[in-house]
């Protein structure tokens, strides 16, 4: 899987939106693009995927650039339960026999 | 709701004995399933993937012997960690894949080891 850089840590007002960057420069062309979150002590939250379109679900919208080597998540209205750890992550499409590979992610702290 | 569950979320075991961790697909079959293990502050480290009918597979560095994975169904896999010393102490996740191309890893609560 290609390597990911997300920046570590990041603030943002409670009702505000919640832009996450990724760079995923080397990404190849049959790679989705995935973003979990881990809130602290529990098991990572699926968010959102997506390959070349942008996508929209209840969570969260993901932009990705044309030439897809970057990609922002949206959170529309952070809340204060939207604190956690953001990971950007870049997988084989269809590949259910390889894991995951976490990198550090972003510290989202939202601020009241 | 949630679509993988892992049991128990929280366990206290003394040093030497074994524990058991058990990691279910709710609503779907699950050929291979993935184990993880995350200690404080620190990101999430695949241990090993387990295959239905077969061997897991090990990542470099993780003791197939001390970490024994049975997927004995197509919901469930299990975790045993044998032997267990205070350095095992850590939080242990499982996940699975659902769905087809593009398909989506579902991870589950997580399960606390400590080791007294």
């Amino acid at each position: 899987d290609a390597k990911t850089t997300q920046p570590p840590s990041m603030d943002c007002a409670e009702g505000r939106a919640a832009n996450l960057p990724c760079n995923h420069s080397t990404i190849s062309g049959n790679e989705y693009v995935y973003w979990y979150r881990q809130i602290h002590s529990q098991g990572p939250q699926y968010i959102i995927h997506g390959l070349k379109n942008n996508e929209t679900n209840e969570m969260a919208s993901l932009i990705i650039t044309e030439d897809r080597k970057s990609s922002t998540l949206i959170l529309p209205h952070a809340t204060l339960r939207d604190t956690a750890v953001y990971y950007c992550i870049v997988r084989v499409a269809g590949g259910g026999a390889d894991g995951l590979t976490f990198g550090k992610g972003t510290h989202l702290i939202i601020q009241p | 709701g949630a679509v993988v569950s892992q049991h128990p979320s929280r366990v206290i075991c003394k040093s030497g004995t074994s524990v058991k961790i058990e990691c279910r697909s709710l609503d779907f079959q699950a050929t291979t399933m993935f184990w993880y293990r995350q200690f404080p502050k620190k990101s999430l480290m695949l241990m090993a993937t387990s295959n239905e009918g077969s061997k897991a597979t090990y990542e470099q560095g993780v003791e197939k012997d001390k970490f024994l994975i049975n997927h004995a169904s197509l919901t469930l896999s299990t975790l045993t960690v044998t032997s267990a010393h205070p350095e095992d102490s850590s939080f242990y996740i499982c996940s699975a894949p659902k769905g087809g191309a593009g398909n989506t890893i579902y991870f589950g609560e997580g399960s606390w080891l400590t080791v007294v």
